[in-house]
Order: C-alpha cells, then sequence, then structure tokens
C-alpha cells in the first residue's frame, strides 16, 4: 500500500468555483502533513502545512482527520493562477517526505 | 526559506556513463535529501544525505548506483551510476533549514533533468 494516496484528477475548473482535495496517507503514526504546489516543470514549494485542528490561509483550507488518516484542501473563488499540480505530503519519522501522485488542477476562464 | 541552486540543471547522457549532480544552499541546514521524479510521476525519496557519515537509502535505491556524498552543512552531490534510460527523470535536493526544523517544512533545489539515450 502507497504511504499517500491522492486523487490525481483532473480537476477542470471555472474561475470563481469552489474545489476540493482529499487524500489518505496510511501510516498512522504520521505528524506533520502539507500541501505543496508543482507549476510544470518547476519544483515544488510549500503550500502550507495542515494542523490538527484545520488551518486557513487566505482562500486556502486544510483540514485533517486522523481517525481517518484522511487530509484535505479547498480552493475558494479559484483563480487561473492556481492551476498547478497540488501535492498531498505527509512526513516520516526521519524528516523524510512522502509525495502523493498529485492532483492535477486547471482554473478556465 | 533557503535558497537551493543544483548543477547541472540539465543533461543529456550515454548510457553506461555517470553523473554527479550537485546541490547548494546559502544557509547551514541540518538535513539535505535528494528526491526522484521520474515523468509523469511524483516525488520519491531517494537517500537523506548525512554530513559526515553515510547516507541513508530509502527501499530499491542502493549506495553502488546513487553515492552520495555531504562534506558540510550546505553542500552535497548526488551521483547517478553506469546510467540506462530508466534513469531518466528529474533529480532534486531539498533541504530543512534550522529554523524551519520545528515546522517541519522542506524546500527544494530547482531539480536536475537528465535524459540518457
Amino acid at each position: 500500500r502507497k504511504e499517500v494516496e491522492q486523487d490525481p484528477g483532473p480537476f477542470n475548473v471555472p474561475e470563481g468555483a469552489t474545489v476540493a482535495f482529499n487524500c489518505t496517507y496510511s501510516n498512522s503514526a504520521s505528524q506533520s502533513f502539507f500541501w505543496y504546489r508543482q507549476d510544470c516543470r518547476k519544483e515544488p514549494k510549500l503550500l502550507m502545512s495542515v494542523y490538527s485542528s484545520g488551518n486557513e490561509d487566505g482562500r486556502f483550507t486544510a483540514q485533517l482527520n486522523r481517525a481517518s488518516q484522511y487530509i484535505s484542501l479547498l480552493i475558494r473563488d479559484s483563480k487561473l493562477s492556481d492551476s498547478a499540480t497540488y501535492l498531498c505530503v505527509v512526513k516520516g519519522t526521519a524528516n523524510n517526505l512522502f509525495f502523493g501522485t498529485g492532483t492535477r488542477l486547471t482554473v478556465i476562464p | 526559506s533557503a535558497v537551493i541552486s543544483q548543477k547541472p540543471s540539465r543533461d543529456i547522457c550515454q548510457r553506461g556513463t555517470s553523473l554527479t549532480i550537485q546541490c547548494q544552499v546559502d544557509s547551514q541546514v541540518t538535513m539535505m535529501f535528494w528526491y526522484r521524479q521520474q515523468p509523469g510521476q511524483s516525488l520519491t525519496l531517494i537517500a537523506t544525505a548525512n554530513q559526515g557519515s553515510e547516507a541513508t537509502y530509502e527501499s530499491g535505491f542502493v549506495i553502488d548506483k546513487f553515492p552520495i556524498s555531504r562534506p558540510n552543512l550546505t553542500f552535497s552531490t548526488l551521483t547517478v551510476s553506469n546510467m540506462s534510460p530508466e534513469d531518466s527523470s528529474i533529480y532534486l535536493c531539498s533541504v530543512l533549514p534550522r529554523l524551519a526544523e520545528i515546522y517541519n517544512e522542506q524546500f527544494f533545489g530547482p531539480g536536475t533533468r537528465l535524459t540518457v539515450l
């Protein structure tokens, strides 16, 4: 079983739409969770960490459900510039990161 | 954050040869990692580069194929040895800066795009 499983999409949404991505992780002992964003032919960049109580950063909301080992990312009022691949990431026991396969989002004018 | 550079940014190599990729950080970092991203796929950790000792390899990766050096807290190299077309990939260095340790926030270099013919 993969460490992190993620819906690959693609998600094609109109500008202004709300879109949600989900992922699940296999190691119940995992403590740190992140969403990274990767633009085409670029390196991944940290979008936000995911905290137990859930957290919000502008139009982005991340939530964690430890009981279900489930992480989500909600993007409100989608912009064209949000088009990218969103990677669900879980920290391993030695500070290494396990990446999901990524969910590709295209925001359409 | 940290400013990370990688050399070369891209290369095209013949099978059977080796390529060494360099990763340089603008500040001392506790941990450095090497990842691979094969075409159309997500990132897979190759190894953790340990300063002053042998790297820690993930399952499926071995030192003979991917020797790693880390002579100090700002620099590391990854060598892809005896290359085959299956090694065609993007190789990324990532770091965990000291001030970001508490948040476990890693930063990635721009990557090295390798094509093996």
